[in-house]
C-alpha cells in the first residue's frame, strides 16, 4: 500500500509553455500532498503544500503565479508551471501524507522537466 | 529555521557494516526519516523514529537517536550492493503534519 505515482515521468518543452504534472495518491486518500524540487545532486526542497479542497501554501520565494498547484480530489493534486524558462527545468517530487499514520509520507517517483 | 546535515559520500565493501549519520538543529523535531533515493527515481521510505525513542531495529537496517546530541545514524548490516543510492535524512516537528526538512544526502557506494 501507500503508492504515489507521478505524470509524466519526464517532459521536454519550449520556453513560454505551460505543463502540468499530475501527483495521484492510488491506494489511499491524501488530504494533503507537498510539492519539492530537486536539483542535480541536491537535496529536496518544498516550494507549497497541497489541501484538498483549498488554496496551497507557497514557501518563501516561490511564485505562486509561476507554480499552480490544484487539489481537488482527496486522491489528485496538480502542479503547472506556466510560462516556462530554462532555469524551470529541474526534477519536481510530490508526496502525499498518511490519512491514518500522518507522520509518514510517501513520495511519487518524480517528473524530470526540461524547457528548451 | 530547522537544519539538517549529512556527510555527502560514504565507500563501503560489500557484506561489510554501513553508518550514516545525520545531524539536526530542531529541538522540536518529533519524526526522523531516512530515505533512499536511486539514480532518477523518487524517495523510498525506509524507516522512521519517534522523538521519544533512542533505538530502531527493522531486518538490516539500524536506526539510533541520541537527542541530547541531536543526532541520528543509519545502519545497514551486510551492505549490498543494491543499497547504493543516496539516503535522505529528514525531520518534522509537532505530529508531523508539516512538510519535511531534508539533509543534502549521503552518496553510498558499495564495491563488490
Amino acid at each position: 500500500g501507500a503508492v504515489v505515482s507521478q505524470h509524466p515521468s519526464w517532459v521536454i518543452c519550449k520556453s513560454g509553455t505551460s505543463v502540468k504534472i499530475e501527483c495521484r495518491s492510488l491506494d489511499f486518500q491524501a488530504t494533503t500532498m507537498f510539492w519539492y524540487r530537486q536539483f542535480p545532486k541536491q537535496s529536496l526542497m518544498l516550494m507549497a503544500t497541497s489541501n484538498e479542497g483549498s488554496k496551497a501554501t507557497y514557501e518563501q520565494g516561490v511564485e505562486k503565479d509561476k507554480f499552480l498547484i490544484n487539489h481537488a480530489s482527496l486522491t489528485l493534486s496538480t502542479l503547472t508551471v506556466t510560462s516556462a524558462h530554462p532555469e524551470d527545468s529541474s526534477f519536481y517530487i510530490c508526496s502525499a501524507r498518511g490519512q491514518v499514520r500522518t507522520y509518514e509520507q510517501y513520495f511519487g517517483p518524480g517528473t524530470r522537466l526540461t524547457v528548451t | 529555521g530547522e537544519d539538517v546535515e549529512q556527510s555527502l559520500f560514504l565507500s563501503v565493501r560489500e557484506g561489510d557494516s554501513s553508518v550514516i549519520n545525520c545531524t539536526y538543529t530542531d529541538s522540536s523535531s518529533t519524526y526522523l526519516y531516512w530515505y533512499k533515493q536511486e539514480p532518477g527515481a523518487g524517495l523510498q521510505l525506509l524507516t522512521y523514529i519517534f522523538s521519544n525513542m533512542d533505538m530502531k531495529q527493522d531486518q538490516r537496517l539500524t536506526v539510533l537517536l541520541n537527542k541530547k546530541d541531536k543526532h541520528l545514524s543509519l545502519r545497514i548490516a551486510d551492505t549490498q550492493t543494491g543499497d547504493s543510492a543516496i539516503y535522505f535524512c529528514a525531520e518534522t516537528p509537532d505530529t508531523g503534519r508539516r512538510a519535511l526538512t531534508f539533509g543534502s544526502g549521503t552518496r553510498l557506494q558499495v564495491q563488490p
